[in-house]
C-alpha cells in the first residue's frame, strides 16, 4: 500500500465547475505539498501545508492532521487548470525527502 | 538565477555509456533534491543535499548512480553504464528548507537509453 493515496485518479470537468482533489496518507508527516504538473512536464509547487488552510487565487488547500487527509479545491475551473495534480508528504522525523502520490489527471473542457 | 536550471534538457545515450546530468539551483537555496519520473510512473526520490553533504541518498537505485554538489550550488547526477530502465525524466528541485518554503523544480532532463 502506498503511503500517499490520491483520488480520483482521473477527472474530467466542465469549465466553471468546482473541483475537489483528495489526498490521504498513512504516516505521520511534518508537511504536505500540492504540486501541479502540466503536459509539458514542468512541475510547479502550489502549496505547502502543515495545518489548516491556504488560499491562492482560485485554489484552496486544506489539511486535517488527525484524519491524515488533505484536499485541493479549484473554484471556477478553467481549461488552463488541466494538469496532473500531485500530493506529496515529508515524513515526520525522516529526512527532507518527499514521498509522492501517483497524481490525479484533471481535464477541464471548455 | 531566477529559477532552477537543468541541463541537458534531453539526452539520448547508448546502453553502457556514462551520463552526467547537471542542476543549477536558485542562488542561496541550501537544499537540493534529485527525483526521477519514469514513463507512466509517479515521482520517486533519489538523493537530497543540504549544502554540500547528502544526508539522505537512500533513493539511489544502484551503485551506478552517484551525485555530488560543490560550493553549495551546482549538483551533478552521474549514471554509469546506463541501462534501458534508467530512461526517465530526472528532476531537480531546490528550497530554503529551514524557512519552511516550498520547492522550486527545474524543467528536468529527459534521458533515453537506447
Amino acid at each position: 500500500k502506498n503511503e500517499v493515496e490520491q483520488s480520483p485518479q482521473n477527472l474530467t470537468a466542465q469549465e466553471g465547475e468546482f473541483i475537489t482533489i483528495n489526498c490521504s496518507y498513512s504516516v505521520g508527516i511534518s508537511a504536505l505539498h500540492w504540486l501541479q504538473q502540466h503536459p509539458g512536464g514542468g512541475i510547479v509547487s502550489l502549496f505547502m501545508l502543515s495545518s489548516g488552510k491556504k488560499k491562492h487565487g482560485r485554489l484552496i488547500a486544506t489539511i486535517n492532521i488527525q484524519e491524515k487527509h488533505s484536499s485541493l479545491h479549484i473554484t471556477a475551473s478553467h481549461p488552463r487548470d488541466s494538469a496532473v495534480y500531485i500530493c506529496a508528504v515529508r515524513i515526520q522525523g525522516g529526512s527532507e525527502k518527499l514521498v509522492f502520490g501517483k497524481g490525479m489527471k484533471l481535464t477541464v473542457n471548455p | 538565477g531566477a529559477g532552477v536550471s537543468q541541463s541537458p534538457s534531453n539526452k539520448v545515450t547508448e546502453k553502457g555509456k556514462d551520463v552526467e546530468l547537471r542542476c543549477d539551483p536558485i542562488s542561496g537555496h541550501t537544499a537540493l533534491y534529485w527525483y526521477r519520473q519514469s514513463l507512466g510512473q509517479g515521482l520517486e526520490f533519489l538523493i537530497y543535499f543540504q549544502g554540500n553533504s547528502a544526508p539522505d541518498k537512500s533513493g539511489l537505485p544502484s551503485d551506478r548512480f552517484s551525485a555530488e554538489r560543490t560550493g553549495g550550488s551546482v549538483s551533478t547526477l552521474t549514471i554509469q553504464r546506463t541501462q534501458q530502465e534508467d530512461s526517465a525524466v530526472y528532476l531537480c528541485a531546490s528550497s530554503l528548507v529551514y524557512q519552511g518554503r516550498g520547492y522550486t523544480f527545474g524543467s528536468g532532463t529527459r534521458l533515453t537509453v537506447v
